[in-house]
């Protein structure tokens, strides 16, 4: 069975302060994908950033980054000089590598970012 | 805009009453599927379906009931048989491709039920 865990429930940080959102993992599958959505207060979840199993890079995408570790099973997201506009619940979500709508969520970190 | 288009956004129950939760995604994606949200949890998956006239339980699918007659439809009705109904409800798309760039999901802006 697949698991995600987001042991951070609730993060407050003031504006322009850069802030790191935690996710482990667990999953039997050799190749899966790696999400992280956004889900404002309209309740519309927004994909962010995606990783697959068989890649480790870490990228930086403006002032996203993110941190994969198969070692530790933990997929970390970094946003970098926060807004207000970054305060909402984020997501972490793993699917196998063929259907990636199906997927198992953790229970989400609401970050509130303050002005 | 391609996208994903719940309704209602707000849906009252009275106890015993089946509804209705619709939802249609213009995307052209072969996947769709219904979460269930309750506050401060996660998404949890109700069904999926990842072709026309074929749909598979998720890990909550008790009390509810879907249909797949069009690729672009894919209605939820949440049965009397549901003891706890009260929840925001989430319908998602995604296309299914062994790899591809653009495996996320897309979600709808949800319903709201609240059971009176």
């Amino acid at each position: 069975a697949q698991k995600v865990t987001q042991a951070q429930t609730e993060i407050s940080v003031v504006e322009k302060e850069d802030v790191t959102l935690d996710c482990v993992y667990e999953t039997r599958d050799t190749t899966y994908y790696l999400f992280w959505y956004k889900q404002p207060p309209s309740g519309e979840l927004v994909f962010l950033i995606r990783r697959n199993s068989f890649d480790e890079q870490n990228e930086i995408s403006g002032r996203y980054s993110w941190n994969f570790q198969k070692s530790t099973s933990s997929f970390n997201f970094t946003i970098t000089a926060s807004q207000v506009v970054d305060s909402a619940v984020y997501f972490c979500a793993l699917s196998d590598s063929y259907n990636a709508g199906k997927s198992t969520f953790g229970d989400g970190t609401t970050l509130t970012v303050k002005p | 805009d391609g996208g994903i288009t719940q309704s209602p956004k707000y849906l009252f129950r009275k106890e015993g009453q089946n509804v209705t939760l619709s939802c249609e995604q213009n995307l052209n994606h072969d996947a769709m599927y219904w979460y269930r949200q309750d506050p401060g949890q996660g998404l949890r998956l109700i069904y999926y379906s990842q072709i026309v006239n074929d749909f598979q339980k998720g890990d909550i699918a008790e009390g509810y009931s879907v249909s797949r007659e069009k690729k672009e439809s894919f209605p939820l009705t949440v049965t009397s048989a549901q003891k706890n109904p009260t929840a925001f409800y989430l319908c998602a798309s995604s296309n299914l491709r062994q790899t591809a760039v653009d495996t996320e999901a897309f979600f709808g802006q949800g319903t709201r039920l609240t059971v009176v």
